[in-house]
């Protein structure tokens, strides 16, 4: 099973973009990645998904390149409210079954 | 809306006790998971479940059980409760099929085994 590799801590000024990057070196080949933040004492919140290339929504860009061997999750413009511990998943069906491991995550702390 | 319901916000429990944890889903979800959350640890997974009746160990499952007798409820039980199972527990459902997608998480319960 494919397993994460994520920064610890990453802090950044509102207003800047922030780039979270994960390794995940065994990657197979129905893998999925999907980010999900997480706010204290509450559950992870899905964030964005992709396969392959790049994938944008409203709140954030997802970033994969051609060997799918690291993934980037983009943060336009952050805000205080995005202070959170950002997590990179990697799963995805094997015979119609998942097995969804999550990495230590990124604590973002975003400064005034 | 989607919504997995965790029985429980904080629980205080006496070590030895028998300890059961639910968690409910209204989406029709195949797969169900039980993660713990520690400090400096991240979600670690205990067990999950792919289809009623079935379970598979994830990484930490010692110490831990099952039940899945219906497809929306998925329980977590320590069978003897002890210290180190302090823990934050989260349930979480994904959809079945072939494509990937989003995991629901619920809020979580704090669990305190004194």
């Amino acid at each position: 099973l494919a397993k994460t590799t994520q920064p610890i801590s990453m802090d950044s000024y509102e207003g800047q973009e922030v780039n979270i990057t994960c390794s995940h070196n065994n990657i197979a080949t129905n893998d999925y990645i999907t980010w999900y933040q997480q706010f204290p004492s509450q559950g992870p919140r899905f964030i964005i998904q992709g396969y392959k290339t790049k994938v944008t929504n409203e709140v954030a860009s997802l970033f994969i390149p051609a060997d799918r061997k690291s993934s980037t999750l983009s943060l336009p413009r952050v805000s205080l409210s995005d202070t959170a511990v950002y997590y990179c998943l990697v799963g995805g069906s094997t015979s119609g079954t998942y097995k969804y491991i999550f990495g230590t995550g990124t604590r973002l702390k975003v400064l005034a | 809306d989607v919504k997995v319901t965790q029985s429980s916000r904080y629980l205080v429990k006496r070590t030895g006790e028998k300890v059961f944890l639910e968690c409910v889903q209204d989406m029709d979800h195949e797969n169900m998971f039980w993660y713990r959350q520690d400090p400096g640890l991240g979600l670690r997974l205990i067990y999950f479940s792919y289809d009623v009746k079935m379970k598979e160990k994830g990484d930490i499952p010692e110490g831990y059980s099952v039940s899945r007798e219906k497809k929306e409820r998925f329980s977590l039980i320590l069978e003897s409760a002890s210290t180190n199972q302090t823990s934050m527990y989260l349930c979480a459902s994904v959809r079945g099929g072939e494509s990937n997608t989003e995991a629901f998480f619920g809020q979580g319960t704090r669990l305190t085994v004194v």
